[in-house]
């Protein structure tokens, strides 16, 4: 089955700085890569998506990048703030679905100093 | 346009006890996974329900079943706890038919004894 390894497990910025989360996954097969933000006690949240027609998809201060052929893709967060403290997940789904079975990194605690 | 919702919010239970979660999906989904999150974990996927069926199954033992009605909400029972069961567990829809992405609903969090 699918395995997404996620990096770094912490990480720690200052406000108005930049953060990259990566990951690597196994089944190259997968073809759909979400990424989730949790707050504490709160629901994992859906930030943004990518596919793997895609190279490369940005929304406002977030942005993700996808490399088919090393099988790796990553999470940039730009002019970073204190809300956006939390921990981050990203995914991949087997057989490249949208809504199948989601396999999620070990999760990125991200801290963002004011 | 509601999104998912899970009852109960909070539960406690003691060891070999049975437990049964709950979820609606969002209006208009037609898909409901469900995942453990044990604490400092991402969430493990124990399996997924479409048109009243069992569609995949994650590495969970028998003692974690499932079923989904016809207006496509849908229950988690796990029977027998163990201390290890104690854990956030997420329901999260989304839809076939439509190919759209999946949403969480807010968790139950389930404390053995």
């Amino acid at each position: 089955g699918e395995n997404v390894e996620q990096h770094p497990s912490t990480l720690s910025v200052q406000e108005g700085d930049s953060a990259v989360i990566k990951c690597t996954y196994s089944d190259s097969a997968s073809n759909y890569f979400p990424w989730y933000k949790q707050e504490l006690g709160k629901r994992p949240q859906l930030i943004i998506d990518i596919r793997s027609n895609v190279g490369e998809k940005k929304d406002q201060r977030i942005a993700v990048t996808l490399n088919k052929t090393a099988k790796h893709f990553s999470l940039h967060i730009t002019e970073t703030q204190p809300e956006d403290s939390a921990v981050y997940f990203c995914a991949a789904t087997e057989g490249g679905t949208s809504y199948g079975k989601l396999t999620f990194g070990q999760g990125t605690i991200l801290t963002v100093h004011p | 346009d509601a999104g998912v919702t899970q009852s109960p919010t909070h539960l406690i239970k003691t060891r070999g006890q049975q437990v049964t979660l709950r979820c609606s999906p969002k209006s208009g989904h037609d898909t409901v996974s469900w995942y453990q999150q044990a604490l400092g974990q991402g969430p493990q996927f124990i399996f997924q329900y479409y048109e009243e069926e069992e569609r995949q199954r994650g590495n969970f033992p028998d003692r974690f079943s499932g079923h989904q009605f016809p207006n496509y909400s849908s229950e988690l029972n796990v029977n027998a706890l163990l201390l290890g069961d104690s854990a956030l567990y997420l329901c999260a829809s989304g839809s076939l038919a439509a190919r759209e992405t999946q949403y969480f609903g807010p968790g139950t969090r389930l404390l053995v004894l």
